[in-house]
């Protein structure tokens, strides 16, 4: 099955700096990778994802890339705000294995002000 | 958000009780999961129901038996369970299987004490 590696599993900066949280996946055959934010207290939530025929994403701040090759992907985050202080985990899917995500152990985002 | 819901919030009980979480989506999907949340394993995925079959049950312990009598209702029936049962339980839903669809709406979940 998949497994997907996540770090690091905590990350610390401060405010308007970036902050960037990578990823590996073992099964070459996924091609769609999520990425959820999940706030303390709170359920997770998407806030961004790619699939496996797009290098790069965009979305304001926040941007996901992905290579295949080296089965890798990361988001990356820019000008932090305190708000973006979450957990943040990375998944990966394939669409003939069940209908499964398989998620990472998640980073814990800290930003400081 | 009240998308997916869960019930009861939170739960304390006996390793000899037999107790059940309820999740509930109002989304018209076709998918329903369970998650078990916990400091050791962040999100450690239980159970798929799609279409109202499960599809991977993950190898997880009979002292959790899930049911989904239709698309919009998922059960956890929870049975002698063990004190490192204790976690928050997600429920999620998604549209469908296969790709895009796969987007996965979570509940609030249900913080679990197992005494």
């Amino acid at each position: 099955g998949e497994n997907v590696e996540q770090h690091p599993s905590t990350l610390s900066v401060q405010e308007g700096d970036s902050a960037v949280i990578k990823c590996t996946y073992s099964d070459s055959a996924s091609n769609y990778f999520p990425w959820y934010k999940q706030e303390l207290g709170k359920r997770p939530q998407l806030i961004i994802d790619i699939r496996s025929n797009v290098g790069e994403k965009k979305d304001q701040r926040i941007a996901v890339t992905l290579n295949k090759t080296a089965k890798h992907f990361s988001l990356h985050i820019t000008e932090t705000q305190p708000e973006d202080s979450a957990v943040y985990f990375c998944a990966a899917y394939i669409n003939n294995a069940g209908n499964m995500l398989t998620f990472g152990g998640g980073t814990r985002l800290m930003v400081k002000p | 958000e009240t998308g997916v819901t869960q019930t009861p919030r939170h739960l304390v009980m006996g390793m000899t009780n037999k107790k059940s979480l309820k999740c509930e989506q109002h989304l018209g999907h076709n998918a329903m999961y369970w998650y078990k949340q916990s400091a050791k394993k962040p999100l450690e995925l239980m159970f798929v129901y799609s279409l109202e079959e499960r599809v991977e049950n993950n190898s997880v312990p009979s002292r959790f038996s899930p049911e989904c009598p239709n698309s919009s209702h998922l059960f956890l029936h929870l049975h002698t369970l063990q004190p490192e049962d204790s976690a928050l339980y997600l429920c999620a839903s998604s549209r469908g299987t296969s790709g895009l669809s796969n987007e996965q709406f979570f509940g609030p979940g249900t913080r679990l004490t197992v005494l």
